[in-house]
């Protein structure tokens, strides 16, 4: 059974920086790449960021580019998500997800508030 | 950036009926490369994570039943519920990967009349 599990959220202030886990299980994380896609409240979905393989790409939105930092440990079946220089606005729960999108993990909520 | 806009936006629907939901993208997402067109679907059930139904236009994901469809080309696409039933009440999204960044539809909200 394919399982992800996101961890790493939390309150922070303004300016403050978080890094985000996700821990995969049940499929061959190595060949697969891996998504960051996240949910204001209330709003729809927005991707973020994504990782190839290898990595061979690596692509974010313009909205966090220069202040996030997708990474992946192969050997620890993990992606990452280092959040700076954050704002009000990244509050969101944000989800990792496999390669297109096949499976998703329950979300870790992230708040950035004063 | 490519553009995914969802009509209608609220969707209210009877047991046992049809209904469908339609996305159009600011351009096309067909990809002369390698003939497919890359659009998906999701739904969102309340309080959970979104779940992927349809990949590249019209491939079934895993585990999700028939009567859900996808079809369309070009710039205009549609997921089809052929009898909807009880538990596909959500929020439903389209999303495009033929280009980074991946974008999204803004949603429609399916529910039981």
């Amino acid at each position: 059974e394919v399982q992800l599990v996101e961890s790493g959220g939390g309150l922070v202030k303004p300016g403050g920086s978080l890094r985000l886990s996700c821990g995969a299980s049940g499929f061959n994380f190595s060949i697969y790449s891996m998504t960051w896609v996240r949910q204001a409240p209330g709003k729809g979905l927005e991707w973020v960021s994504t990782i190839g393989s290898r990595p061979h790409y690596i692509y974010y939105a313009d909205s966090v580019k220069g202040r996030f930092t997708i990474s992946r440990d192969n050997s620890r079946n993990s992606v990452y998500l280092q959040m700076n220089s954050l704002r009000v606005e990244d509050t969101a729960v944000y989800y990792c997800a496999r390669g297109r999108g096949v499976d998703w993990g329950q979300g870790t909520l992230v708040t950035v508030s004063s | 950036d490519i553009v995914m806009t969802q009509s209608p936006l609220s969707l209210p629907v009877t047991p046992g009926e049809p209904a469908s939901i339609s996305c159009r993208s600011s351009q096309s997402l067909f990809d002369s490369d390698d003939g497919n067109t890359y659009v998906d679907w999701y739904l969102q059930k309340p309080g959970q994570s979104p779940q992927l139904l349809i990949y590249t236009l019209s491939y079934r994901a895993s585990g999700v039943p028939d009567r859900f469809s996808g079809s369309g080309s070009g710039t205009h696409f549609t997921l089809k519920i052929s009898r909807v039933e009880a538990e596909d009440v959500g929020l439903y999204y389209c999303m495009q990967r033929l280009d980074f960044p991946w974008t999204f539809g803004q949603g429609t909200k399916v529910e039981i009349k």
